[in-house]
């Protein structure tokens, strides 16, 4: 099965830029979503089809996709945007469609 | 309003059977696949089950194959998961989703807050 690998956690100052990677096998030829969980909510679509931000996303979350890695950018980093941060693909290489998520990254802002 | 409210999580003894529900409002339900995904307590999220807008596909993670069932009431705006044979590790906040389709995959676009489901004696 597919498997999508991100940092356990990420430490960022406000102000500053989050770079969140996901990585897979030539991930590159898929879409890439990312999602936004807080302590105790539901999570949240940020980005989806590699770059595109759903309505009421700020701009400061982007995303980009190349080779074996996706990135998800978060710009001028804010103490609200301290989250749980999970990547995500649609794999149809197995015997039927899978939702494969990556294991998720800690954003703590200093 | 857009929302998805999910219903039904509990303690559940192993081996036990419970019935999660999922009620959407504010868009045509009818016109979507959905979802179930999981998060085990500490831990990242995980696909359970999908079905098609009329029921005619589903499809599950492996290791509910055969004990888990998602279905729908479109009628009622409804999306269930009948869970028999629970195990420990089945213990989870479950999400119902909504699914959209991209460019090259789907993805989820809206969820529900979760109902957690505790399997232990």
């Amino acid at each position: 099965s597919y498997v999508l690998t991100q940092p356990p956690s990420v430490s960022v100052a406000p102000g500053q830029t989050a770079r969140i990677t996901c990585g897979g096998n030539n991930i590159g030829s898929k879409s890439v979503h990312w999602y936004q969980q807080k302590p105790g909510q539901a999570p949240v679509l940020v980005v989806y089809d590699d770059s595109d931000r759903p309505s009421g996303i700020p701009e400061r979350f982007s995303g980009s996709n190349s080779g074996n890695t996706a990135t998800l950018t978060i710009s001028r980093v804010e103490a609200g945007d301290e989250a749980d941060y999970y990547c995500q693909v649609w794999d149809s290489s197995s015997d039927h469609p899978y939702y494969v998520f990556g294991t998720g990254t800690k954003v703590t802002v200093l | 309003e857009v929302q998805l409210v999910e219903s039904g999580g509990g303690l559940v003894q192993p081996g036990g059977s419970l019935r999660l529900s999922c009620a959407a409002s504010g868009f045509t339900f009818s016109s979507y696949w959905m979802s179930w995904v999981r998060q085990a307590p500490g831990k990242g999220l995980e696909w359970v089950a999908n079905i098609k807008q009329d029921g005619s596909e589903k499809y599950y993670v492996d290791s509910v194959k055969g004990r888990f069932t998602i279905s729908r009431d479109n009628a009622k705006n409804s999306l269930y998961l009948q869970m028999n044979s629970l195990r420990a590790e089945d213990t989870a906040v479950y999400y119902c989703a909504r699914i959209r389709g991209g460019l090259r995959g789907w993805y989820f676009d809206l969820w529900g807050r979760g109902t957690l489901v505790t399997v232990s004696s």
